[in-house]
């Protein structure tokens, strides 16, 4: 199916790691992305990796990708309340025009 | 600058109104891009404009009018709406809507509309 998942909920402490993941199913996606979306806002493009790439670190993010298994993750290092936010992946897959994206995960970071 | 520009930010309209969403963007990009996205819901591609021509039209109701007047605008004409279109509209650009790294899209802030 088309379908990119993502968990719908993560919960984590101030100045923990956060990893949310996303599981996607075409494998001929050519770019997988990040996005952040605040309360009431639009999508703020966070990263993104290249299909033939395993790992990309920036600044507090890290971004892996396990191509066989179809699965991204971002984790993001000493996560801050201003890290709450909507968390979209998306695939750029090679037939389409279209970004395919994940439902989205909520995370909420507490003191 | 990676910015995307919107107006109006907010929009409240009864059935018969007609009225238009803008979006700008003058990072040289070719595509541009409108979404429509529910509560809790990720963004859902409506329309693709690469060249200033209409590439993607994802069978989006008659009442949804999109128009590129040159390679930096881009409109969303509405009229005779329905409460179910109530949403937030974003509005992205591409440097190209090819592959090859070209397609990685850049959101606005996005209009929040309500249909009354």
């Amino acid at each position: 199916g088309e379908d990119v998942e993502q968990s719908l909920f993560l919960s984590v402490r101030e100045g923990d790691s956060s990893v949310i993941n996303c599981t996607y199913t075409d494998s001929s996606s050519t770019y997988l992305y990040w996005y952040k979306q605040e309360p009431g806002a639009g999508l703020q493009l966070l990263t993104y990796i290249f299909s033939n790439m395993d790992m990309k670190q920036d600044q507090r993010l890290t971004v892996l990708l396990n191509k066989k298994d179809k699965h991204l993750s971002l984790r993001i290092a000493d996560t801050q309340t201003g890290d709450s936010a909507i968390y979209f992946c998306a695939e750029s897959r090679i037939a389409t025009d279209k970004l395919i994206f994940g439902t989205g995960t909520r995370l909420q970071v507490f003191p | 600058d990676t910015e995307v520009t919107q107006t109006p930010k907010h929009l409240v309209m009864g059935m018969t109104n007609k009225k238009s969403l803008k979006c700008e963007q003058h990072m040289g990009h070719r595509a541009m891009y409108w979404y429509k996205q529910k509560a809790k819901k990720p963004p859902e591609l409506m329309f693709v404009y690469s060249y200033e021509k209409l590439s993607i039209n994802e069978s989006v109701p008659s009442r949804f009018s999109p128009e590129c007047p040159n390679s930096s605008l881009l409109n969303l004409h509405l009229h005779a709406l329905q409460p179910e279109d109530s949403a937030l509209y974003l509005c992205a650009s591409s440097q190209d809507s090819e592959r090859g790294g070209l397609e990685t899209q850049y959101f606005g802030p996005g209009t929040r509309l309500l249909v009354l």
